[in-house]
Order: C-alpha cells, then sequence, then structure tokens
C-alpha cells in the first residue's frame, strides 16, 4: 500500500535549528514534496526533490534519500511565524500527491 | 502570472441541503485540476481530479460529485450533504505543459454541515 509517515507534532525554539521527518512508500516515485499551512489557510508549496541529496532554499532545506525512502525538511533561524504544519507529499507513477497527515510545528520564544 | 479562486470562503449548511462549490483558475491552459478534503487535524484526501474538459475521476465513493465544464473551473456538487462532509475543501492546479510538477492551493472553503 501506499503510505506517508511523519511526526505528528514538534516543538522547537526561536532561532534554533528543527529538522522534520519523513518517510514514504508509493507505487511509483515521481518526487517528494513539502508544503507549509498555516492554520485556517491553504497550503502553500515549500520543495521539490526528485534527485537524492540536499537542496537549499534559503532557511529552508530538503534532504531526499530515494533508496530509504526518506525525506527531511530543516528550517534555520526559526521565527515565530514559521509555527505551522508541515505536509509531505510523495507523487506516485500516476503523478498523484500521496500526502502526509501534517507535522504540527510549535515555535516557542 | 497563475492565479486561483475558490468561493464561498465559508458555508454552513443543514443535513440534506445541495452543495456547489466553484474553483476556477487563470493565465494557464488545460491544466490539471484537483479537489480534496481536509478534516480537523487530518492530512489531505483526493476527492477528484481532472485532465481536461469533461474528464472526472473520483477516488473516494461517496455522495459528492464533481464537473469540469470549462476548461479553468471546476466545480464540487452534493445533492445531500451528510454530517460527515464538514471539513476544509480544497481545489488545487498543476501545470501539465512544463516539467514543474507541483501543485497550486486555491483559499479554500471552510465548510460545516449541521
Amino acid at each position: 500500500g501506499q503510505n506517508i509517515d511523519q511526526p505528528t507534532e514538534m516543538t522547537a525554539t526561536e532561532g534554533a535549528i528543527v529538522q522534520i521527518n519523513c518517510t514514504y512508500q508509493t507505487s511509483g516515485f515521481n518526487g517528494l514534496f513539502w508544503y507549509q499551512q498555516h492554520a485556517g489557510e491553504a497550503p502553500t508549496f515549500l520543495s521539490y526533490n526528485v534527485l537524492d541529496g540536499l537542496e537549499e532554499k534559503g532557511r529552508f532545506s530538503s534532504f531526499l534519500s530515494r533508496s530509504k525512502g526518506y525525506s527531511y525538511l530543516l528550517l534555520k533561524e526559526l521565527q515565530m511565524k514559521d509555527s505551522a504544519s508541515y505536509l509531505c507529499a510523495s507523487m506516485d507513477s500516476n503523478y498523484q500527491l500521496i500526502w502526509g497527515a501534517g507535522t504540527k510545528l510549535i515555535i516557542k520564544p | 502570472s497563475q492565479t486561483i479562486h475558490q468561493w464561498p470562503a465559508t458555508l454552513v449548511q443543514p443535513v440534506g441541503s445541495p452543495l456547489s462549490l466553484e474553483c476556477t483558475v487563470e493565465g494557464t491552459s488545460n491544466p490539471n485540476l484537483y479537489w480534496y478534503r481536509q478534516a480537523a487535524g487530518r492530512g489531505l484526501q483526493l476527492l477528484f481530479y481532472s485532465v481536461g474538459i469533461g474528464q472526472i475521476s473520483s477516488e473516494v465513493p461517496q455522495n459528492l460529485s464533481a464537473s469540469r465544464p470549462q476548461d479553468r473551473q471546476f466545480i464540487l456538487s452534493s445533492k445531500k450533504l451528510l454530517l460527515s462532509d464538514s471539513g476544509f475543501y480544497l481545489c488545487a492546479w498543476r501545470e501539465t505543459s512544463v516539467d514543474y510538477n507541483e501543485q497550486f492551493f486555491g483559499p479554500g472553503t471552510r465548510l460545516t454541515v449541521l
């Protein structure tokens, strides 16, 4: 079956670094996506990995290991506005996104 | 640039009433279109997707239906709402003419069925 696992909730301190892990198992693979979703709002696209390795975009980086079915999102220099849910999604062979339940990130001052 | 619109933003409906949610995309042609539902504290559940006018694929059997009467218009409907239909409904689109694969979401409709 198809499955995406990520932690339900994480807490971190303002200014620190946090890593949100995601493991995936899908029928075929066409990339791994990370989205940010603030409470009550629609998800917004953060990153896309289709090859192994680390992609860096400012304070946010995303890593992919296809052999391990594993990805992580790394957030540096955390700010209060980073408090949100972070959704991991794998694109299967039919180009459909299989979504994790999301990780709620709580930032404390 | 591309934009996606959804309306209404919020809706409160009684059980057994009909439903019509509309989504339109601007600035692109022949996009893939998607309807998702997100229950409180849960992940996104794909309800329907469309690769072209009149082409609808249903992912979850239920009392909802979808239609795509025009290239950039996607409508979610129900004849009789159930309590379990409450949730956050999101429309999304994806470019198909280039290699970009990400989906872009509309602002969503929060539906409460009482």
